[in-house]
């Protein structure tokens, strides 16, 4: 079945580090990709998603790339901010549902 | 609404009571979907609706679990005979169909 696998956390960075959290899936189809965040005490909302091969997702300087050839959808930022701090969730969706598959979550923290 | 919101925030209950967990989806969403997150689970799809009627059901994980929804709008989650392991945070999403999630906050459960 379809699953997602993304990097175990918790990440910790200075302030304006690069980040990189790394998200592969396995799939049947041709899913969508997201990227989801959840900022302490906040719900989930999405960050940023791709809907096919060579898409690239992108919002508030966060980037992902949807690599069909790696079956991969890695998430960067050039320069972090304390505020990014969060939880990151990975998820691809199900093709006749649109129901949602996340990774575990990858928790980062940045500092100043 | 301006978003989709989740009734009780909190809920405590003992072992072996039944629950009942609320979703008010934003106005004129036609796909509800229930989702679950908890520490060793992390967030795991639940069920779908499309309009009144489940077409997915294939993430509730035992026969203690059914969910109901109503004029195509509000959705409500039972768990009958509530065990420890039910213990985890409930989310509601809703959707127009094929189009992005919003989530709501979640019902934290809490099972002694």
């Amino acid at each position: 079945g379809n699953s997602v696998t993304q990097m175990e956390g918790p990440v910790t960075l200075s302030e304006e580090a690069f980040l990189t959290i790394n998200c592969t899936y396995t799939a049947t189809g041709y899913p969508s990709l997201f990227w989801y965040v959840q900022y302490p005490g906040e719900g989930l909302q999405l960050l940023l998603k791709a809907t096919k091969a060579d898409d690239k997702g992108s919002n508030k300087g966060f980037e992902a790339t949807y690599r069909k050839e790696t079956t991969s959808f890695h998430l960067e930022k050039g320069s972090v901010q304390v505020s990014d701090s969060a939880v990151y969730f990975c998820a691809l969706s199900d093709d006749n549902t649109d129901k949602l598959i996340f990774g575990t979550g990858t928790r980062l923290q940045v500092f100043p | 609404g301006a978003g989709v919101s989740q009734s009780p925030s909190n809920k405590v209950t003992e072992k072996g009571k039944d629950v009942e967990l609320r979703c008010d989806p934003i106005s004129g969403h036609t796909a509800l979907y229930w989702y679950r997150q908890s520490l060793g689970q992390g967030l795991e799809f639940l069920i779908y609706f499309q309009g009144n009627s489940a077409p997915d059901k294939s993430g509730l994980p035992s026969d203690r679990f059914s969910a109901e929804r109503t004029g195509g709008s509000v959705s409500t989650l039972t768990i009958q005979r509530t065990q420890q392991e039910d213990s985890a945070v409930y989310l509601c999403a809703s959707s127009l169909q094929g189009g992005e999630q919003f989530f709501g906050p979640g019902t934290r459960l809490t099972v002694l």
